[in-house]
């Protein structure tokens, strides 16, 4: 089993629409989570942390935490072209300095 | 605010030959961490330098060392480079402040490493 795990895609999805990004983790000791949006050939780009169960909203993106299920997702409201990339998610243990990423969910937008 | 910055962008090696790469935190940072991504993967943590001495080591052989100086910028070293090094590598910094901001990493533009 993978530490954490994404389906990678690639998820289509129409202009305008929200888009639903998922991510599940096996560390029952995470707390910290993260977001990063990579564009073909840059480097990963943070978009959300998120540390406690429920909601996060920053925008046009959510991200939303289950500690119990051992969840984390992404919205995307209004997506548009410009958000076509790859999401990558990334847990870690408080301040152990070790991030853990699934290997990232490829998302495009169509006009 | 300068970000975080890395060199070279891009490299080409042979097998068998060492190289370097360099990269500087985020102004205000105290702490990097080195990643390597391969080509359709998520990034894999290789280790983290804090005060000048290694925090914590991934998996990766003892190929792969590091080193921070004082000015908190750092340095990657591979020696005798097989061509499943070729990744883009990837160094991130952060400020150990504790839960939340402290686990917050910012990553560099990367350095591209070719094995031929």
């Amino acid at each position: 089993q993978k530490e954490v795990e994404q389906n990678s895609g690639p998820l289509s999805v129409p202009e305008g629409a929200i888009a639903s990004l998922n991510c599940t983790y096996s560390d029952r000791g995470s707390q910290s989570f993260f977001w990063y949006r990579q564009y073909s050939g840059k480097s990963p780009e943070l978009i959300m942390s998120i540390y406690s169960n429920g909601d996060k909203e920053d925008g046009r993106f959510t991200a939303q935490l289950n500690k119990a299920s051992q969840y984390v997702s992404l919205l995307i409201r209004d997506s548009q072209p410009s958000d076509s990339a790859t999401y990558l998610c990334a847990v870690t243990r408080s301040n152990t300095g070790k991030l853990i990423f699934g290997q990232g969910t490829t998302l495009q937008v169509k006009p | 605010d300068a970000g975080v910055t890395q060199s070279p962008t891009h490299l080409i090696k042979t097998r068998g030959q060492q190289v370097t790469l360099r990269c500087s935190p985020k102004s205000g940072h105290d702490t990097v961490s080195w990643y390597q991504q391969a080509l359709g993967q998520g990034p894999q943590f290789i280790f983290q330098y804090y005060e000048e001495e290694e925090r914590q080591r991934g998996n990766f052989p003892d190929r792969f060392s590091g080193h921070q100086f004082p000015n908190y910028s750092s340095e990657l070293n591979v020696n005798a480079l097989l061509l499943g090094d070729s990744a883009l590598y990837l160094c991130a910094s952060s400020l150990v402040a504790g839960i939340g901001a402290g686990d917050t990493q910012y990553f560099g533009p990367g350095t591209r490493l070719t094995v031929l």
